[in-house]
């Protein structure tokens, strides 16, 4: 069965470093996301992207975050300067088209550690 | 702001009872629920989704729907232990390709 594949699985990475996170989607899917989850927290919504562009981004997407995808596959996610308070597992996921029915399908997650 | 709200938990049940999750949510207009189950550490698995009013089955799990009350909720029959894990209701967004997570209820099944 298709899935969307994150890499790497874990990043560690010093405070002010630039991270990015990387995301293959599943194939024919057309809508992709990135989620949050500080560990014993709730999954947050980042941001959302379709047609190269993003549909829709949450307060916690600010100006250090940005999304790109840089070709057919990849969807990436970069963190500019990283922040202790970044350190969380970080969730991409892919949904195939616009019907309302659609579920998203997550990856694995990465986790990010900011010392 | 669009809420989904679930009981944290920890929901405590004895092996082979049924496991009763619920959910609320605050978009009147939303038409799609989903139910995912995260173990610890793992990311959200999609176990179910629902989108008319009533009970959709499959398996042991029984979605139920009921958008006048603006409630979603999971029943697991026959609980197991390998069903302990934390139970998160989501809800697409009427408008927009959002989906907005509830916090999850935590599944303890006793052997």
């Amino acid at each position: 069965e298709p899935e969307v594949t994150q890499t790497p699985s874990h990043q560690v990475t010093q405070m002010g470093q630039e991270v990015i996170l990387r995301c293959v989607p599943i194939s024919n899917h057309l809508y992709f996301y990135w989620y949050r989850q500080i560990l014993g927290q709730k999954v947050e919504f980042l941001v959302s992207f379709y047609n190269n562009e993003i549909s829709e981004k949450s307060e916690i997407f600010d100006d250090q975050f940005s999304v790109e995808r840089p070709d057919g596959s990849n969807f990436t996610l970069k963190i500019r300067s990283t922040k202790l308070e970044d350190s969380a597992m970080y969730f991409c996921a892919s949904r195939s088209w616009d019907g309302s029915n659609q579920p998203q399908h997550f990856g694995d997650g990465t986790r990010l550690s900011i010392l | 702001q669009k809420e989904v709200e679930q009981n944290s938990g920890p929901l405590s049940v004895p092996e082979g009872a049924i496991a009763s999750l619920n959910c609320t949510y605050s978009d009147r207009g939303s038409q799609s629920f989903f139910w995912y189950r995260q173990y610890s550490g793992k990311s959200p698995e999609l176990i179910m989704s629902i989108y008319s009013n009533g009970d959709q089955e499959d398996g042991r799990f029984t979605a139920q729907l009921n958008k006048a009350s603006q409630y979603v909720s999971l029943l697991i029959r026959d609980s197991q232990p390998s069903d302990s894990a934390t139970y998160l209701c989501a809800v697409k967004e009427n408008y927009g390709q959002n989906f907005v997570f509830g916090p999850g209820t935590r599944l303890s099944v006793l052997p």
